[in-house]
């Protein structure tokens, strides 16, 4: 198995609302990561998680919370949101932090 | 800290053509890796290729290759014999080695999107 998932491919959800995102690899990588990415912008770094241990904070809104229940499984805990965090979430996953990066396909988040 | 900058937004190329991307960065920083992502309208970012800035042979992946010039801090993304399939936004992509708390990190560029006509 050699690719990162991510559930669901596409969320609508109000300013008031509590969902979260998944991703899950079982390709044994200890290092997983949240990505946001705007329509034509690059992909900006969220959080890093290395053996399920957050790494990285990169000063992002308390309404997004991630979770690493277990080496395989990432979750991004959404509340309160705002339609400008309206954007694409990807997912990566690599062997550790020191390896490249392997991305899921994204969900698409959309806040009414 | 570093920057990546791609300076063609888009760029067109026929099929069976041979295409390049341009990617300039600047560090100050001597052990580095570089990477081209792809990013096809499905949206999921797919590795093309890696270089190790230790190497001075270039990369290469079947019909991807790269252009690195270390001292000019140039990473070029040549496609030969381009194929519809290679429709997408490119990403060039730079990352430290390793350094706790920073390796992980991946500075990208604004992207190249690519267009493949008949």
């Amino acid at each position: 198995d050699t690719e990162v998932t991510q559930t669901p491919k596409h969320l609508v959800m109000g300013m008031t609302n509590k969902k979260s995102l998944k991703c899950e690899q079982h390709m044994g990588h200890r290092a997983m990561y949240w990505y946001k990415q705007k329509a034509k912008k690059p992909p900006e770094l969220m959080f890093v998680y290395s053996y399920e241990k957050l790494s990285i904070n990169e000063s992002v809104p308390s309404r997004f919370s991630p979770e690493c229940p277990n080496s395989s499984l990432l979750n991004l805990h959404l509340h309160a949101l705002q339609p400008e965090d309206s954007a694409l979430y990807l997912c990566a996953s690599s062997p550790g932090i020191s390896y490249e990066q392997y991305f899921g396909p994204g969900t698409r988040l959309t806040v009414t | 800290a570093q920057t990546v900058t791609q300076s063609q937004p888009e760029m067109s190329v026929q099929e069976a053509e041979t295409v390049t991307l341009s990617c300039t960065y600047d560090t100050s920083e001597s052990d580095y890796y570089l990477f081209w992502y792809k990013q096809p309208p499905s949206r999921q970012m797919i590795l093309v290729i890696r270089q190790e800035a230790y190497k001075q042979q270039n990369a290469t992946e079947n019909r991807f290759s790269v252009n690195f010039q270390k001292a000019a801090k140039s990473f070029s993304l040549k496609i030969s014999d381009s194929q519809l399939g290679d429709a997408a936004m490119y990403f060039c992509a730079y990352r430290s080695a390793f350094k706790a708390g920073t390796a992980s990190k991946l500075t990208f560029g604004t992207g190249t999107r690519l267009q493949v006509t008949l």
